[in-house]
């Protein structure tokens, strides 16, 4: 099935540890996402790209990092320089084709929790 | 970073109630205003786009209009079902905004027996 998987669904880190939440996607979206989610607040961008190797900040990028090497993959790094990472991360993908709607279709999240 | 507001914040209905929920955003330089259903457990599901002052849109029981003038869209659900229980998001988009939507904090609905 064609879609967009993150995994792990929850995911545990101590506090001062970086760590790598994964996107991938099977339908050849060019532009892919990251969004953080917290209660009470919409979601808020991290980090979008939108072609391979090539990516820009959103409006919370300090604390993050990306890497945008295979179209398909969009893995996020949350580092330890992130003041408040604990949070709902959500990725999504978009059709770059010329006429698409610019819907953004999204993965089931990572729930990360820093202890 | 510009705003864009949902209101109720969220909302307890009775099966076969019809209900209606806001997302205003800023009028200027609008490009294309998105809804999305968001169930629990589930990843957000694409509602509508629309993008011209004036458009409606429909899909079953659920339909959505928008105000570019004004900034704000309606959406309305007709004969509320339990399985229409969610979290309704609205995003905006702006002219030359670097493909970014800007999301609301949604509406959360709860459909009762």
């Amino acid at each position: 099935d064609g879609g967009i998987t993150q995994s792990p669904k929850y995911l545990f880190r101590k506090e001062g540890q970086n760590v790598t939440l994964s996107c991938e996607q099977n339908l050849n979206h060019d532009a892919m996402y990251w969004y953080r989610q917290d209660p009470g607040q919409g979601l808020r961008l991290i980090y979008y790209s939108q072609i391979v190797n090539d990516f820009q900040k959103g409006d919370i990028a300090e604390g993050y990092s990306v890497s945008r090497e295979k179209k398909e993959s969009f893995p996020l790094t949350v580092t330890s320089a992130q003041k408040n990472p604990t949070a709902f991360y959500l990725c999504a993908s978009r059709s770059r084709t010329s006429g698409s709607s610019d819907t953004q279709y999204f993965g089931p999240g990572t729930r990360l929790t820093v202890l | 970073i510009l705003n864009v507001e949902q209101s109720p914040q969220s909302l307890h209905v009775q099966e076969g109630d019809s209900t209606n929920f806001t997302c205003s955003f800023p009028s200027s330089n609008f490009y294309a205003l998105h809804w999305y259903r968001w169930e629990t457990a589930k990843s957000p599901e694409a509602l509508f786009v629309m993008t011209l002052n004036g458009d409606e849109k429909k899909k079953g029981r659920i339909s959505a209009t928008l105000n570019t003038k004004e900034g704000y869209s309606y959406l309305y659900i007709k004969g509320s079902q339990p399985e229409d229980s969610a979290t309704y998001l609205c995003a905006f988009k702006l002219t030359g905004g670097g493909n970014k939507l800007t999301f609301g904090t949604g509406t959360q609905l709860k459909v009762e027996l």
